[in-house]
Parts: structure tokens; sequence; C-alpha cells
């Protein structure tokens, strides 16, 4: 099945600074990649996804890359804000079309 | 639209109890899946089901038994629940296994 590794487990970033947050995966035939935000006592949310056929995408503040050839994949958040802290969380949907995750990143944005 | 439905929010079990967790989607999405949240491991799969009639097992399913008794509904069991169960439970659907997943609020599950 596929493994999802997240990095880093913790982020601390003043106000406005940039964050970012890496992942890689295993299984090659892997082609849907989502992450999600998850606030505290609520269930995840999506918030941007990619698919293989594309190295980069972009809404508003929020950009993810992909790497198919080193399997890694990566978020940016730009010019962060108080209401970007949470947890996040990669994914990836393998050749068996099971979403497997990262184990997730919490976030602070120090004002 | 309610979305992804959950019951119940909250659970203390004895050690050895059974129960099951109830989960209703209302978007007519075909696959459905019960993850477990624990801190520092992220959401690991326990049961997937592709869709009505088809179950899978995850990356942690023993312990746990699913039913996919419709389109709608995806009920994860507990036989025998151990202290090791303690956890937050999350339900989850999706169209397929390549669009968007939507998760309830969860499940707090406490074995003592």
């Amino acid at each position: 099945g596929e493994n999802v590794e997240q990095h880093p487990s913790t982020l601390s970033v003043q106000e406005g600074d940039s964050a970012v947050i890496k992942c890689t995966y295993s299984d090659s035939a892997s082609n849907y990649f989502p992450w999600y935000k998850q606030e505290l006592g609520k269930g995840p949310q999506l918030i941007i996804d990619i698919r293989s056929n594309v190295g980069e995408k972009k809404d508003q503040r929020i950009a993810v890359t992909l790497n198919k050839t080193a399997k890694h994949f990566s978020l940016h958040i730009t010019e962060t804000q108080p209401e970007d802290s949470a947890v996040y969380f990669c994914a990836a949907t393998g050749g068996d079309y099971k979403l497997s995750f990262g184990a997730g990143t919490t976030v602070t944005v120090r004002a | 639209n309610a979305g992804v439905t959950q019951t119940p929010k909250f659970q203390v079990l004895k050690t050895g109890q059974s129960m099951t967790l109830q989960c209703a989607q209302d978007m007519n999405h075909n696959s459905m899946y019960w993850y477990r949240q624990d801190p520092g491991m992220g959401l690991r799969l326990i049961y997937y089901s592709a869709s009505e009639g088809t179950t899978d097992k995850g990356e942690v399913p023993n312990g746990y038994n699913v039913s996919r008794l419709n389109k709608r509904e995806f009920s994860l069991r507990l036989e025998s629940a151990a202290p090791s169960q303690t956890s937050v439970y999350f339900c989850a659907s999706s169209a397929n296994g390549n669009t968007e997943a939507f998760f309830g609020q969860g499940t707090r599950l406490t074995v003592v």
C-alpha cells in the first residue's frame, strides 16, 4: 500500500512569512494528492489538491507542487495569517484507490 | 445538505464491551472510509469501501469490522473494545478514490 511521509511535524512562522510543508510517497501509481486542514475539534477539510498530470497549482495564497520523478509534493502558504494556524495533512491515493495520509504538521502563526 | 454524519460524538466503553459507530452520507458518493486519529500519527485507514457491497482492509484493521449497509451508510464495529482503541474516529466519503473526501465531525472514543 501507499506510504506517505510528512515534514516537519511542527512549524512556527511569523505572520506575513511563508510556510512550506513537504511530503513524499511510495507508490509510483499514485495520481491524486490532496491537502487537508484540520481545526481543533473538527474533521479535516480539503484546501487544495493536485493530480499527477500537473506540476503546480495555485489558489490565492496557497500553492502545491508535485515532482513525480522524485515522488514528492509540497504545500506553500504565502503571507501567513493567524487563521492559517491549524494542523495540515498531505495525502495520496495509491494504485488501490485508498486515500493514505501523512502524520500531519501543526502550523502556528505568531502575531 | 448534511454531508457526512457520524454518531455518536462521544463514547466511553469498558474493556471487552462492543459497540457500533454509525456513518451516513447524503452526497451519493461511492467510496466511504473509516480512519482513526491518534496524536503524532495522523489519520490511519482502518477500512475502506469502494462501492456498495465491497469492503477492504486498510492499514490498521485488527479489532474492527465494517458493514456497507447500502450506498449511504458505512458502520464500524468494535467487537471487544481494548484500551488501545481509544482514539478519535473519522468517517469520510468521496465520489471515488481520486476525488475530494468529505469528513464527518468525528467520534471521540475512550476505552477504560
